[in-house]
């Protein structure tokens, strides 16, 4: 199977600040899709980005599937931001996702 | 559209018990069902892949027989952790998929917290 990578693993910010989330990918993906995962253990959609830029709100995310990476950005971050990001590629026609091992952000007041 | 609910959120259940988890699709016909596993401050691992009327495929290192899996219908697969030991405790979520025709994006249920005592 394909290999999911993410950096950094750990992220502390200010609330205020933006950051970049990195996703690189070891082939090429059918889809891919960013999530949040709350404290709760909840899976949160953000994006669906087989290719190109999508935004929503705050967040924002770029997948340039030619060279296998997706970005994700967080701008002016609030602490409700806080939890760990994953990004997950679907290598078959199922949907079956391969997820990476996540980036936990911490955004502090 | 595309809901998943996962029933119950949470359960605690005696070493040697078995549990049932239930994953529904609530307004679509899930064709396959994905189940995941996550361990405290891990990424989510897939367990198995489960068809509707056929037997579950399992990833490597998953036992079968301890982790079954029934998904008789195109709206209900069903997670059974049997003869439960502490090792099982974790976060059981899944996912699915009407066969992923229309390219639209895989949704979760919000997961099932097993502790096993």
């Amino acid at each position: 199977g394909i290999q999911v990578e993410q950096s950094p693993p750990d992220l502390i910010l200010q609330e205020g600040a933006n950051s970049t989330l990195r996703c690189n990918f070891s082939d090429s993906v059918n889809n891919l899709q960013w999530f949040h995962q709350n404290p709760w253990g909840q899976l949160i959609n953000l994006f669906y980005i087989p290719s190109g830029t999508k935004q929503n709100g705050r967040l924002s995310a770029t997948t340039v599937a030619t060279e296998r990476y997706s970005l994700l950005y967080i701008s002016s971050s609030q602490t409700t931001d806080s939890g760990v990001y994953f990004c997950a590629g679907v290598t078959d026609s199922w949907g079956k996702l391969q997820f990476g091992a996540g980036t936990q952000v911490v955004v502090t007041p | 559209g595309a809901v998943v609910s996962q029933h119950p959120s949470w359960v605690i259940c005696k070493s040697g018990t078995s549990v049932k988890i239930e994953c529904r699709s609530l307004d679509f016909q899930a064709t396959t069902m994905f189940w995941y596993r996550q361990f405290p401050k891990q990424s989510l691992m897939l367990m198995a892949t489960s068809n509707e009327g056929s037997k579950a495929t399992y990833e490597q290192g998953v036992e079968k027989d301890k982790f079954l899996i029934n998904h008789a219908s195109l709206t209900l697969s069903t997670l059974t952790v049997t003869s439960a030991h502490p090792e099982d405790s974790s976060f059981y979520i899944c996912s699915a998929s009407n066969g992923f025709q229309d390219n639209s994006p895989l949704h979760f249920g919000n997961g099932t917290r097993l502790t096993v005592t």
